[in-house]
């Protein structure tokens, strides 16, 4: 347990719904990363923050996709009118500044 | 746009042997190199980082870094079965957001 919390574990949704994840980073850590990974494949940077402001966002980061950290704590990435392709893990990771990245146990969406 | 390149395995060694998983990038400013085991289903969990050229040991686990050749590897000594897994590699750009392989998966096999 890295100490880095995402909810829900899994997530089951119709083509079409909005789903929302959370991410908890570690308390002392300013900086939180989201990446999706599909199987077979390495994570791909989807965007981050530091502190509240988000500082990049990935082109794959499509305009149905969109993500908060109010006030520098938790964050909640939302997905829009999801499709099939969204199916994926979403990962969250976070830091003290620069340096290794820790990651939660991730969030497993499925689009039916 | 960074590379990193990783071969996909399997890659499979006997309970006991020297597991060398390799990977190449593409950026040759980059500074820093992370290491990452997943198990099947579960999240990343990062097992060694190295910044300097040479060699870096914890435990079982040696980092090989060598810049000039742009490649950074990692050996497992006395393989067990629970390494079995598949190990990615990942490198930072100037945001800290990482580029990763796609991983090697590694077999032991008892």
């Amino acid at each position: 347990d890295t100490g880095v919390s995402q909810d829900p574990r899994h997530k089951i949704t119709k083509r079409g719904q909005n789903v929302t994840f959370r991410c908890d980073p570690i308390s002392e850590h300013n900086r939180l990363y989201w990446y999706r990974q599909t199987l077979g494949q390495g994570p791909e940077f989807l965007t981050y923050f530091q502190n509240e402001a988000q500082l990049e966002k990935s082109r794959l980061l499509s305009d149905r996709f969109s993500a908060e950290r109010p006030k520098g704590s938790f964050s909640t990435l939302e997905i829009q009118r999801t499709e099939q392709g969204d199916s994926a893990m979403y990962l969250c990771a976070s830091t003290p500044g620069v340096g290794e990245q820790y990651f939660g146990p991730g969030t497993r969406l499925t689009v039916t | 746009q960074k590379e990193v390149e990783q071969n996909s395995g399997p890659l499979s060694v006997p309970e006991g042997a020297i597991a060398s998983l390799n990977c190449t990038y593409s950026d040759r400013g980059s500074q820093s190199f992370f290491w990452y085991r997943q198990y099947s289903g579960k999240s990343p969990e990062l097992i060694m980082f190295i910044y300097s050229n040479g060699d870096k040991e914890d435990g079982r686990f040696t980092a090989q870094l060598n810049k000039a050749s742009q490649y950074v590897s990692l050996l497992i000594r006395d393989s067990q079965p629970s390494d079995s897994a598949t190990y990615l590699c990942a490198v930072p750009n100037a945001g800290n957001m990482l580029t990763f392989g796609g991983g090697t998966r590694l077999m032991v096999k008892p």
